[in-house]
């Protein structure tokens, strides 16, 4: 059971916009810890996509970005493109027992 | 090149050891606060362990602790993660990773560089 929680999976056809939401809580969103986003393709290392809520390294385009509010965390993907289909993990920081790094369980995505 | 390359993986049976290498190149290694993170066949990322930039900071998944041990040689730009009395659950690729920003604080982590992983099979 992670600590963050992400949907299993979404779905979106080419175009479109899809968000993927990450639902922490008061030991880790709430403590005012920021919110990071992995994109994995199969077979491959993550990626970092997005980190401290919205901010994207150089390469990542601006398709992606990040928001995050109270307890909750979310990823937009606007123009959707085949492309993105891969998993994407969210990732932050936990007080409660002992602390540490924690990732949610993480999204796939599938483009129609 | 910028990369990190892991090694050390390998099928062994309950209760056994494994050691983890890591070799750093293309950056100041010896700057940089890195983390183990693994991820069983068809899972999600589980983070494992963090060393600070200089060694002097430690930290682990309940699961592990009392059983892992992180290490960096910073002259050889290598990291290493010591696994004793491993168990079937401990069965993962093992991912080497790179803090984002240089002398980083553990609660701000952030992983920027991904080595491609090793992988631990462990038999009961």
């Amino acid at each position: 059971q992670s600590v963050l929680t992400q949907p299993p999976s979404v779905s979106g056809a080419p175009g479109q916009r899809v968000t993927i939401s990450c639902t922490g809580g008061n030991s880790n969103f709430g403590e005012g810890y920021d919110v990071h986003w992995y994109q994995q393709v199969p077979g491959t290392p993550p990626k970092l996509l997005i980190y401290g809520t919205n901010n994207r390294p150089s390469g990542v385009p601006a398709r992606f970005s990040g928001s995050k509010s109270g307890t909750s965390a979310s990823l937009a993907i606007t123009g959707l493109q085949a492309e993105d289909e891969a998993d994407y993990y969210c990732q932050s920081f936990d007080i409660s027992t002992g602390g540490g790094v924690v990732f949610g369980g993480g999204t796939k995505l599938t483009v129609l | 090149q910028v990369q990190l390359v892991e090694s050390g993986g390998a099928v062994v049976q309950t209760g056994m050891s494994l050691r983890l290498s890591c070799a750093a190149s293309g950056f100041t290694f010896s700057t940089y606060g890195v983390h183990w993170v693994r991820q069983a066949p068809g899972k999600g990322l589980e983070w494992v362990s963090f060393i600070s930039y200089d060694g002097s900071n430690k930290h682990y998944v309940d699961s592990v602790k009392g059983r892992f041990t992180i290490s960096r040689d910073n002259s050889e730009d290598t990291l290493y993660l010591l696994m004793d009395s491993l168990k079937p659950d401990d069965t993962a690729l093992y991912y080497c990773v790179r803090d984002y920003v240089e002398f980083g604080d553990y609660g701000i982590s952030v992983f920027d560089l991904w080595g491609r992983g090793t992988m631990v099979i462990v038999s009961s």
